[in-house]
C-alpha cells in the first residue's frame, strides 16, 4: 500500500543548529511533495513545495531536498530558534489524486 | 481576511447524538475539504468538494455526510456521535483540488470533538 512516513519521536535541538526532519514514502511516486508546520490547538500552515523534478526548494531559513531514489524528502531549517518549534508535517499527492500526509515529527528547539 | 473559519471551535456529544460543523472559506476557493486528526493516525480525509455542487468521498467517510451549501461554505454531519468519532476535525480549502492539481490547503483552526 502507498505510505508517507515521519519519524515520530521528536527532534530536539539547540537554538542556532539546523534542524533535519525526514518524510519517506513507499510503493507510489508522488509528482510533489508539501511540507506545513503546525501549532499545539492550531491547524496546519503551508510552508513549502516542492516538485519531482527539483532536486531543492528555498525559503528564508528553510530548505527542501526530493529525492525519488531514495524515496525521502528532507526538511532543514538553519539557524534554528526557539520559535521554530511546532510539529511539521509532510504531504504528498498519491496514484488515487488524493494529497495525503504523514503524521508529522515534533520539533523542539531550546535556547 | 478571516481564511477559513470553523465552528464550533469545541463540543462534547453523547453517543448517538447529531450535530454539524460548519465551515466557511472567504477567499473565492474552489476545493473544500474535511480531514480529522488523531494521535499516530496523521490528518486523514474524511470528505472533499472538487467544486461547488459536488461532493466526495475520502479515506474515512463512514458516519459522516458533507453538504456544500455554495462556494463558501462546506458542512460535515455527524448522524449518530460514536466515540471513535472523537477527534479534531479540519476544515481546508485550495484554489483547485489538491493531489490532481499543486496547490496548498488553507486549514481553519480545528473543531475538537468529544463523544462520551
Amino acid at each position: 500500500s502507498q505510505k508517507i512516513e515521519q519519524n515520530s519521536e521528536a527532534l530536539n535541538i539547540q537554538e542556532g543548529k539546523t534542524a533535519t526532519l525526514t518524510c519517506n514514502y513507499t510503493n507510489y511516486s508522488p509528482a510533489y511533495l508539501q511540507w506545513y508546520r503546525q501549532d499545539p490547538g492550531r491547524g496546519p500552515v503551508f510552508l513549502l513545495l516542492i516538485r519531482e523534478n527539483e532536486k531543492e526548494k528555498r525559503k528564508e531559513r528553510l530548505k527542501v531536498t526530493f529525492d525519488t531514489t531514495l524515496k525521502q524528502s528532507l526538511f532543514h531549517i538553519t539557524a534554528s530558534q526557539p520559535a521554530d518549534s511546532a510539529t511539521y508535517l509532510c504531504a504528498s499527492n498519491t496514484g488515487f489524486q488524493k494529497l495525503v500526509f504523514g503524521t508529522g515529527t515534533r520539533l523542539l528547539v531550546s535556547p | 481576511n478571516a481564511g477559513v473559519t470553523q465552528t464550533p471551535k469545541f463540543q462534547v456529544l453523547k453517543t448517538g447524538q447529531s450535530m454539524t460543523l460548519q465551515c466557511a472559506q472567504d477567499m473565492n476557493h474552489n476545493s473544500m475539504y474535511w480531514y480529522r486528526q488523531d494521535p499516530g493516525m496523521g490528518l486523514r480525509l474524511i470528505y472533499y468538494s472538487a467544486s461547488e455542487g459536488t461532493t466526495d468521498k475520502g479515506e474515512v467517510p463512514n458516519g459522516y455526510n458533507v453538504s456544500r451549501l455554495n462556494k463558501r461554505e462546506f458542512s460535515l454531519r455527524l448522524e449518530s456521535a460514536a466515540p471513535s468519532q472523537t477527534s479534531v476535525y479540519f476544515c481546508a480549502s485550495s484554489e483547485v483540488l489538491v493531489g490532481v492539481n499543486t496547490g496548498e490547503l488553507f486549514f481553519g483552526e480545528g473543531s475538537r470533538l468529544t463523544v462520551l
